[in-house]
């Protein structure tokens, strides 16, 4: 069984509207935990992290996280078209030496 | 460099073929990580170094798979009698403290495709 658990999409919304991503994971001693955007062909680059319960914001990006309902979720606000792409969760152990990712929500955008 | 700089971009080998994958990480970052990224997935964890030290390996899919870093800097990722199912794109990060909890860039990755 897969730790780190994504719904693959793909996921549309219409430029302007909020995306909502989300995550769960089977580890409950995890205690860091990413968002990474890799555009096709490309690396991924990181949107953000979270390591404490409730929310973090980022411009248009907040980051959810709910250790007890092990839970973690990305929205982006006024969604536009370069936005489109496929988002990685990513949970680490305390030392975070490795990181387990997910297998990717392909996120669209559309004009 | 800039960035995190991997070489080649592309690689095809025959099976049974051995490849070097380099990895070239951030100047002055201590820690380093090789991922495998088969298509359609996410990546997976292959190994970690700080510094010279492989403190990972946990990774590594099968003793055909070796990785080094003699210096602390650059980083080679070798696969022997390479096979079918190892064709994926092998992604190097790097950050500038132990683990992954700050930053880490990824390179742009080799792409392995054995035939």
């Amino acid at each position: 069984q897969k730790e780190v658990e994504q719904n693959s999409g793909p996921l549309s919304v219409p430029e302007g509207a909020i995306a909502s991503l989300n995550c769960t994971y089977s580890d409950r001693g995890s205690q860091s935990f990413f968002w990474y955007r890799q555009y096709s062909g490309k690396s991924p680059e990181l949107i953000m992290f979270i390591y404490s319960n409730g929310d973090k914001e980022d411009g248009r990006f907040t980051a959810q996280l709910n250790k007890a309902s092990q839970y973690v979720s990305l929205l982006i606000r006024d969604s536009q078209p370069s936005d489109s792409a496929t988002y990685l969760c990513a949970v680490g152990s305390g030392s975070a030496r490795q990181l387990t990712f997910g297998s990717g929500t392909q996120l669209t955008v559309l004009p | 460099g800039a960035g995190v700089s991997q070489s080649p971009r592309y690689k095809v080998a025959k099976r049974g073929q051995d490849v070097a994958l380099r990895c070239d990480p951030i100047s002055g970052h201590v820690s380093l990580f090789w991922y495998q990224q088969a298509l359609g997935q996410g990546p997976e964890f292959l190994t970690y170094f700080q510094n010279e030290a492989q403190l990972d390996k946990s990774g590594l899919p099968s003793d055909r798979f070796f990785a080094e870093r003699p210096e602390g800097s650059v980083s080679t990722l070798k696969i022997q009698r390479t096979q079918q199912e190892d064709s994926a794109v092998y992604l190097c990060a790097s950050s500038s403290r132990g683990g992954m909890n700050t930053e880490a860039f990824f390179g742009q990755g080799t792409r392995l495709t054995v035939v």
